[in-house]
């Protein structure tokens, strides 16, 4: 069965500083995987997806993540912090898609990020 | 841009009162889900549906029900609110093809309060 760790459930930052969020995922196969960000009081935004081209991928807002098969990790990283990037963010893995699941993604438990002053 | 919207931000019912939340998507996209997101919990998929007229449970169904009439509309029923159902209700779409599960995109939350 396919999983997804979040390593951090909260992780503070200084303004200008970088930024790193660590995922794990478990998977018998090579998978999908995403980030999403979660604003207060909003929905939750695709930041960038990885599908097997590129195993560096670059999102929205100067976010990146590399896919590491021989870890089974996709970790979020950018290089310099902004108060705006003060969110939640999820690490989504996606299953193959079969009878049982149909679309569905299994999402990690999330990872506060604080940005200081 | 693909666009999903809901109904209402922000909902004030009463414990026993029926409650609708509509989502809908302009994509055309298969697949749409709705969860409930709750501090410490994470976001809990209630139901699913990947076509008009069809569903599928979720992980945490109880209480709930859902309708999908239209392609671009799938709406979530509460039969009799409870006050444990107070949460944040997020609705999502996503296209159905492929060996995998596509991006998700979601609507902007109703924030649910039963008292």
């Amino acid at each position: 069965a396919q999983s997804v760790t979040q390593l951090d459930s909260h992780v503070s930052v200084s303004e200008g500083t970088p930024v790193l969020l660590r995922c794990n995922y478990s998977s018998s196969y090579s998978p999908s995987l995403f980030w999403y960000v979660q604003h207060p009081n909003k929905g939750l935004q695709l930041l960038l997806k990885y599908t097997s081209a590129a195993t560096l991928v670059k999102g929205i807002n100067g976010f990146e993540a590399e896919f590491k098969k021989s870890e089974t990790s996709f970790h979020l990283t950018k290089p310099s912090a902004h108060m705006s990037d003060a969110a939640e963010y999820f690490c989504v893995v996606s299953p193959l898609r079969g009878s049982s699941n149909t679309g569905k993604l299994i999402f990690g438990q999330g990872t506060t990020l604080q940005v200081k002053p | 841009d693909v666009k999903v919207t809901q109904s209402s931000r922000y909902l004030v019912k009463r414990t026993g009162e029926k409650v609708f939340l509509e989502c809908v998507q302009d994509m055309d996209h298969e697949n749409m889900f709705w969860y409930r997101q709750d501090p410490g919990l994470g976001l809990r998929l209630i139901y699913f549906s990947y076509d008009v007229k069809m569903k599928e449970k979720g992980d945490i169904p109880e209480g709930y029900s859902v309708s999908r009439e239209k392609k671009e509309r799938f709406s979530l029923i509460l039969e009799s609110a409870s006050t444990n159902q107070t949460s944040m209700y997020l609705c999502a779409s996503s296209f159905a093809k492929g060996a995998y599960s596509y991006e998700q995109y979601f609507g902007p939350g109703t924030r649910l309060t039963v008292t």
